[in-house]
Parts: C-alpha cells; sequence; structure tokens
C-alpha cells in the first residue's frame, strides 16, 4: 500500500451504532488531519495531530471521538451520530506545511 | 488566520478552451499555496504548489499557476481544456513555520462542455 488509505470506504450506521473510520499513512509524515466534506458546504478541519499528539480540535461534538496510537495510524470513532453527520470523511497526511497534504480516498458515511 | 477566496462556484469551459480558475489570499506575508484536485467520491490530489523561487509553477495534468504577491493570488491555468479535467477544485494557502495548519478555498466545479 502507498499513499494514505482509509477503511472502510462507505459505512451505513444507525443512529444508536458504534462504529470507527480507520486511516493509515505510508509516508512517513508527521501529521495527520480529519476533515468533513458535506454536499455543498466547504471542507471542514475536524481534528489535527501532529506527533501523536492533538493540536487542533475544531468544536467537533463530542460524538466524534479522535485517537492516534502513533504517527501512522489514525482512527475516528463515531457514537450516537446524528443524519446530519453524514458526509465524505476524508483523512490526509502531512510533513509540515511545505509539500502539501496528502489525502486518503475518504470514507462515505451515511447515517439512516 | 489565513482566509482564501476562489472566485466563482462554477465555471464552465467548452472543450479545448483556456482554463482559468481564480484563487485569492489574504496574508500579508507570502504563504505556500496549493491546488487539489477531486473526483466524485474520491480524496484531494495535489495538482502543484508555489513555496519559494519561481513564481509560475507546472503540474500534473498539463495544469499551471502563477503567484502574483502584487495581486495576493495563485490562478490556476489550462491552455486547453480536456473532458476528464471535470471536477472539483480546491485552493489551500498554509503560513509557513507557523505548524500543520491548512486553509481551504470552498472549491470550484469545473464543467467542460463538449
Amino acid at each position: 500500500e502507498t499513499g494514505v488509505t482509509q477503511t472502510p470506504r462507505h459505512l451505513v450506521m444507525g443512529m444508536t451504532n458504534k462504529k470507527s473510520l480507520k486511516c493509515e499513512q505510508h509516508l512517513g509524515h508527521n501529521a495527520m488531519y480529519w476533515y468533513k466534506q458535506s454536499a455543498k458546504k466547504p471542507l471542514e478541519l475536524m481534528f489535527v495531530y501532529n506527533f501523536k499528539e492533538q493540536t487542533e480540535n475544531n468544536s467537533v461534538p463530542s460524538r466524534f471521538s479522535p485517537e492516534c496510537p502513533n504517527s501512522s495510524h489514525l482512527f475516528l470513532h463515531l457514537h450516537t451520530l446524528q443524519p446530519e453527520d453524514s458526509a465524505l470523511y476524508l483523512c490526509a497526511s502531512s510533513q509540515g506545511t511545505v509539500y502539501g497534504q496528502y489525502f486518503g480516498p475518504g470514507t462515505r458515511l451515511t447515517v439512516t | 488566520a489565513q482566509s482564501v477566496t476562489q472566485l466563482g462556484s462554477h465555471v464552465s469551459v467548452s472543450e479545448g478552451a483556456l482554463v482559468l480558475l481564480r484563487c485569492n489570499y489574504s496574508s500579508s506575508v507570502p504563504p505556500y499555496l496549493f491546488w487539489y484536485v477531486q473526483y466524485p467520491n474520491q480524496g484531494l490530489q495535489l495538482l502543484l504548489k508555489y513555496t519559494t523561487g519561481a513564481t509560475l509553477v507546472k503540474g500534473i495534468n498539463g495544469f499551471e499557476a502563477e503567484f502574483k504577491k502584487s495581486e495576493t493570488s495563485f490562478h490556476l491555468t489550462k491552455p486547453s481544456a480536456h473532458m476528464s479535467d471535470a471536477a472539483e477544485y480546491f485552493c489551500a494557502v498554509s503560513d509557513p513555520g507557523t505548524g500543520n495548519q491548512f486553509y481551504f478555498g470552498t472549491g470550484t466545479s469545473l464543467t467542460v462542455i463538449p
């Protein structure tokens, strides 16, 4: 595997379920990010981790819980979501800012 | 914080015509500048970037962009549009030496008319 991978690619969950999204980067980068992309809305930064430490939390509801066990892996734990949480969730990584970010293919989440 | 403005949320061009997607940023200090492309149900892919040096940068798929400090702009161009260029394009900036923060524009959807 190369680049940034995300699993699953598609997820349908009920409002009472608990699920997790996984992201893995094979680029040796020091920072990882979660973004939410909803239809007709700007890209929303959710969380940033730098060397496993969370450096940004953009007022994300507590039903989204990130975890970064090491600089290559990032998880987003989901519980008691709302229908408005349905979106494409994108993971990205970077080595500082000079080289830009590398994005995974995203997880299309549908909350029913 | 930086802000990034992409003028025109939707742009339509004919196949073979010039593509021009506009991006302006707010910083008084020259930032790092990026363009990304996103195809449906996919992640964002880096098209090109400007950090230092030559202000005209070339990227993948025949795209290029020019950094104009006086205009705080970084417009994306391609001389001749191809059907496969139809996608969403995002401009992004970051401040050199200030951690890992990137600021994105709201995106421009490019339609190519055959």
